[in-house]
């Protein structure tokens, strides 16, 4: 089982401010298969990121995805005040289905 | 414009069953599979399981096999996600999800409390 240990496990940022969120997996990955998804307070996920850098449907260019192999990351490159809210990634390759702990991002 | 919407809240005491459906639209139902997944209290998102709508197939996560059921209606297209002998620590947030570069739609979300 491929396990993924995100960090920090809390940020604490100002509106405006670059967030980097690091997503480790327990072993080597296919970035093909590493999403990042954005949860606010009584609300589902949201698919953020596929393929480690591959933006979702509507999602805006100041998120972006990098990396390979078993290191990960998110990037705000600006933060909005909608962006703060936990973000988790996720592994969904070789018919496994593993998620981070999430980071929540706070101001 | 695709939707997922799950049923409503659900309460439970301990060694019932639930069944909470998923009824999807705004897509053709059998081109996509369907996970279900749920998230306890502050928790994270634990996977759960998948359907092929199409041929009705499907694989569990071994920590649910032996309790849980995912079935579909095509004719409504509607997936449904039975759980059995229910116990305080099923008390979570169960969500169905669409799969398409991973999950890309996401139901509200069904809240389930197993309480005596």
């Amino acid at each position: 089982e491929i396990v993924l240990t995100q960090s920090p496990g809390t940020l604490s940022l100002s509106p405006e401010e670059r967030a980097t969120l690091s997503c480790r997996a327990s072993q080597s990955v296919s970035s093909n298969y590493l999403a990042w998804y954005q949860q606010k307070p009584g609300q589902a996920p949201r698919l953020l990121i596929y393929a480690a850098s591959n933006r979702a449907t509507g999602i805006p260019d100041r998120f972006s995805g990098s990396g390979s192999g078993t290191d990960f990351t998110l990037t705000i490159s600006r933060l909005e005040p909608e962006d703060f809210a936990v973000y988790y990634c996720h592994y969904y390759g070789s018919s496994t289905y593993s998620f981070g702990l999430g980071t929540k991002v706070e101001i | 414009q695709v939707h997922l919407v799950q049923s409503g809240v659900e309460v439970k005491k301990p060694g019932a069953s639930v069944r909470i459906s998923c009824k999807t639209s705004g897509y053709t139902f059998t081109n996509f599979y369907m996970h279900w997944l749920r998230q306890a209290p502050g928790q994270g998102l634990e996977w759960m399981g998948i359907i092929n709508p199409n041929a009705g197939g499907t694989r569990y996560a071994h920590k649910f096999q032996g309790r849980v059921t995912m079935t579909r209606d095509t004719s409504t297209s509607t997936v449904y996600m039975e759980l059995s002998s229910l116990r305080s620590e099923d008390t979570a947030m169960y969500y169905c999800a669409r799969e398409m570069a991973s999950f890309d739609y996401w139901g509200q979300g069904t809240l389930v409390t197993v309480s005596s």
